[in-house]
C-alpha cells in the first residue's frame, strides 16, 4: 500500500443523483479526514472519522452529506441529490494516532455535477 | 474559530530569486505544518514544527515557527521551476483533536 487511495479520480453526476467517494487509508492509519477544495481555494475541513466512529463532523453540510468509516473496507463520503454547487475536489487524508504526525493525502476525487 | 491567513496569495518570481511566505493567526497552535500541492494532486507534507521558535531546514527551504506559536514562515532560497505549486500551512485546531485547519494558500510560480 503506497499511500492513501481514493476512487474514482473523476466523477460526473447529473443534478439529483448520488455521489459516492471512497478512501482507503494508509496501512496502519486509524484516522481519516475529508476535505473539500474549490478551484483556486484552500482546503475546507468536512469530517474526521476513526473506525466505526465519527469524531468531528462540524464541517459537513447538515443535509445530503454523510460519511462513514466501517470496521472493514474504505471510508465513504456520500452526497445525495447532488447540486451544481457540490462540484469540487474532495480529498481524503489519513494519519497515525497523535497530533504531530501530519496527514498523508490521497490524489482526490474531482466531482463535476452537470 | 481559528483561522490561518497566508501571504502573499500569489507570487511569481524568476528562477534563482529568494522568497518568503507567511502564515499568521491570532490563535495559538500546538503544531503547524507546511504542505505543497501540485495541480491535480493532493497536498504533500513538507515539515512539522512543534516548538515555539523552532527552525527546520529542508534543502533550500527553511521553516520557522513563531515564538508564540501563532505564526510561521517558509523561506525558499534560489527558487527553481520545480518549486512551483500551492503552499499550504495547517495547524491543529485546538487541544484534544487531530483536526487540522488549513491556511488560505500561497500560489507560487517560478519562471525559468
Amino acid at each position: 500500500n503506497a499511500g492513501v487511495m481514493q476512487n474514482p479520480r473523476h466523477l460526473v453526476r447529473r443534478r439529483g443523483q448520488e455521489a459516492r467517494l471512497r478512501c482507503s487509508p494508509m496501512k496502519g492509519h486509524s484516522h481519516v479526514y475529508w476535505y473539500r477544495q474549490l478551484p483556486e481555494e484552500g482546503l475546507k475541513f468536512m469530517v474526521y472519522l476513526q473506525k466505526e466512529n465519527i469524531i468531528d463532523e462540524s464541517g459537513m453540510p447538515k443535509e445530503r452529506f454523510s460519511a462513514e468509516f466501517p470496521k472493514e473496507g474504505p471510508s465513504i463520503l456520500r452526497i445525495q441529490q447532488v447540486v451544481r454547487g457540490d462540484s469540487a475536489a474532495y480529498f481524503c487524508a489519513s494519519s497515525l494516532e497523535g497530533r504531530n504526525y501530519g496527514y498523508t493525502f490521497g490524489s482526490g476525487t474531482r466531482l463535476t455535477v452537470v | 474559530t481559528q483561522l490561518l491567513e497566508q501571504s502573499p496569495q500569489f507570487l511569481s518570481i524568476q528562477e534563482g530569486e529568494n522568497l518568503t511566505v507567511y502564515c499568521n493567526s491570532s490563535s495559538v497552535f500546538s503544531s503547524l505544518q507546511w504542505y505543497r500541492q501540485e495541480p491535480g494532486e493532493g497536498p504533500v507534507l513538507l515539515v512539522t514544527v512543534v516548538t515555539g521558535g523552532e527552525v527546520k531546514k529542508l534543502k533550500r527551504l527553511t521553516f520557522q515557527f513563531g515564538d508564540a506559536r501563532k505564526d510561521s514562515s517558509l523561506h525558499i532560497t534560489a527558487a527553481q521551476p520545480g518549486d512551483t505549486g500551492l503552499y499550504l500551512c495547517a495547524g491543529v485546531a485546538s487541544s484534544g483533536t487531530y483536526k487540522y485547519i488549513f491556511g488560505t494558500g500561497t500560489r507560487l510560480k517560478v519562471l525559468a
